[in-house]
């Protein structure tokens, strides 16, 4: 069954905490992304990679980080410093990173 | 910065009835894609146009790209309550700065 997964599908965090959201695709994708979804919004890029071991910052990359250790895999940490955090967070991937992406069901974050 | 502006914000019609979107960008483009997500959902891919089509069909679905104008429409003919959802247009720009960049998106209500 292949495709692209996220969990959890809903996450509380205290303020001041990190969190880490887990996307796992068995797609053999070699492009994956992180977008944030504010209510009524459309989405906006916090990062993105390529290839394994390779990322690049996004246009709201500030409070984020991520790693590609594996190509199947593309953790997304929210740190303290994400001022705003409560959103709704997609995982995609692609092909490369013209192609078509496919998304995951999404995780929504609230920060207690 | 959004790339894409799709027009209406908000759209209300009956079942039956056709339902045409319209996204309009600023700079060259490989190519346009359309997603739609269902609420608090993923995204799910539609249709995607290169630079050089003017036209492309899948369904109901009826896709224009003008780019003299930097527009595009999608158009969905008959459409019935289970089109009900958010429509975004995605642009790959033309350059290095290859990813996606998304619209703020047109909620489409179709009425039984």
């Amino acid at each position: 069954d292949g495709g692209i997964t996220q969990s959890p599908k809903y996450l509380f965090r205290k303020e001041g905490q990190n969190v880490t959201l887990s996307c796992e695709q068995n797609l053999n994708h070699d492009a994956m992304y992180w977008y944030r979804q504010d209510p009524g919004q459309g989405l906006r890029l916090i990062y993105y990679s390529q290839i394994v071991n390779d990322f690049q910052k996004g246009d709201i990359a500030e409070g984020y980080s991520v790693s590609r250790e594996k190509k199947e895999s593309f953790p997304l940490t929210v740190t303290s410093a994400q001022k705003n955090p409560t959103a709704f967070y997609l995982c995609a991937s692609s092909k490369g990173v013209t192609d078509t992406q496919y998304f995951g069901p999404g995780t929504r974050l609230t920060v207690l | 910065s959004q790339q894409g502006e799709e027009d209406p914000q908000a759209l209300s019609i009956q079942e039956g009835e056709n339902a045409t979107m319209n996204c309009s960008y600023k700079t060259s483009i490989n190519n346009l894609q359309w997603y739609r997500q269902n609420s608090g959902r993923g995204l799910v891919h539609l249709i995607l146009i290169r630079s050089n089509e003017r036209e492309k069909h899948s369904g109901r679905l009826r896709v224009t790209l003008d780019t003299s104008k930097k527009s595009s429409s999608l158009l969905i003919t008959a459409s019935r309550a289970a089109d009900t959802a958010s429509y975004f247009c995605a642009t790959d720009l033309s350059g290095s700065a290859r990813q996606l960049t998304f619209g703020s998106g047109t909620q489409l209500t179709v009425l039984p």
